[in-house]
């Protein structure tokens, strides 16, 4: 049981170029999301999806863009890449019942863009 | 505001209790949540509680609630090195507020636990 898989672990970028990250979940969750993390500022949510096909924006949705592509996969692309988007990011995933709902995160995949 | 707090780093002893703070803000939350994050690896669920409860109790870790307050703490006993990485707190958001910018969980920036040998 894998749980939430990202794919690449890690990614060097020039600025301008794209990309897209990959996440899958095998646990039948509804909900999938997108978080960066970075020294000082905690997780903060890119986008996130509540249930397949739909999405929606997290607090810091600019430069991104996601696919909801079936209820397992969430990718998130950067279409022209820049420096400030240098992040860890994590999938993550949950039921969304609307009570007991905690997230299941992947181990992340760290982005450098030069 | 809709900030979850928590300091930012707590350094203490092999074999002495660590007491990770957090403040919360949503008082219709249903469920809090501990997350530990070792180095190079995604968060992972540590323990919850519900909002109903005050105290919950597992193995070595103890989680306190404050309601009236907005308080919560995670006590780990017998700290072992092992137990060094960073610690988030998360708060569910009540169903009036569910969904919106910040999902349905608001996330502390984590407190970073440091174990000397």
């Amino acid at each position: 049981n894998a749980g939430v898989t990202q794919t690449p672990k890690f990614q060097v970028l020039k600025t301008g170029q794209s990309m897209t990250l990959q996440c899958a979940q095998d646990m039948n969750h509804n909900s999938m999301y997108w978080y960066r993390q970075d020294p000082g500022m905690g997780l903060r949510l890119i986008y996130y999806s509540a249930s397949e096909g739909t999405t929606d924006k997290g607090e810091v949705p600019n430069g991104y863009n996601v696919s909801r592509l079936n209820k397992r996969e969430f990718s998130l692309r950067l279409e022209s890449a820049a420096p400030s988007q240098t992040s860890v990011y994590f999938c993550a995933s949950s039921e969304n019942r609307d009570r007991y709902s905690p997230l299941h995160f992947g181990n992340g995949t760290r982005l450098t863009v030069t | 505001g809709e900030d979850v707090e928590q300091s930012l780093f707590l350094s203490v002893r092999e074999g002495d209790s660590s007491v990770i703070n957090c403040t919360y803000t949503d008082s219709s939350s249903t469920y809090l949540y501990w997350y530990k994050q070792e180095p190079g690896a995604g968060l992972q669920l540590l323990t919850y509680i519900f909002s109903n409860m005050d105290m919950k109790q597992d193995q070595r870790l103890t989680v306190l609630l404050n309601k009236k307050d907005k308080h919560l703490s995670l006590r780990i006993a017998d700290t072992q090195t092992g137990d060094s990485a960073i610690y988030f707190c998360a708060e569910s958001k009540g169903r009036a507020n569910y969904g919106g910018s910040q999902g349905n969980l608001i996330f502390g920036k984590g407190t970073k636990l440091s174990v000397k040998p």
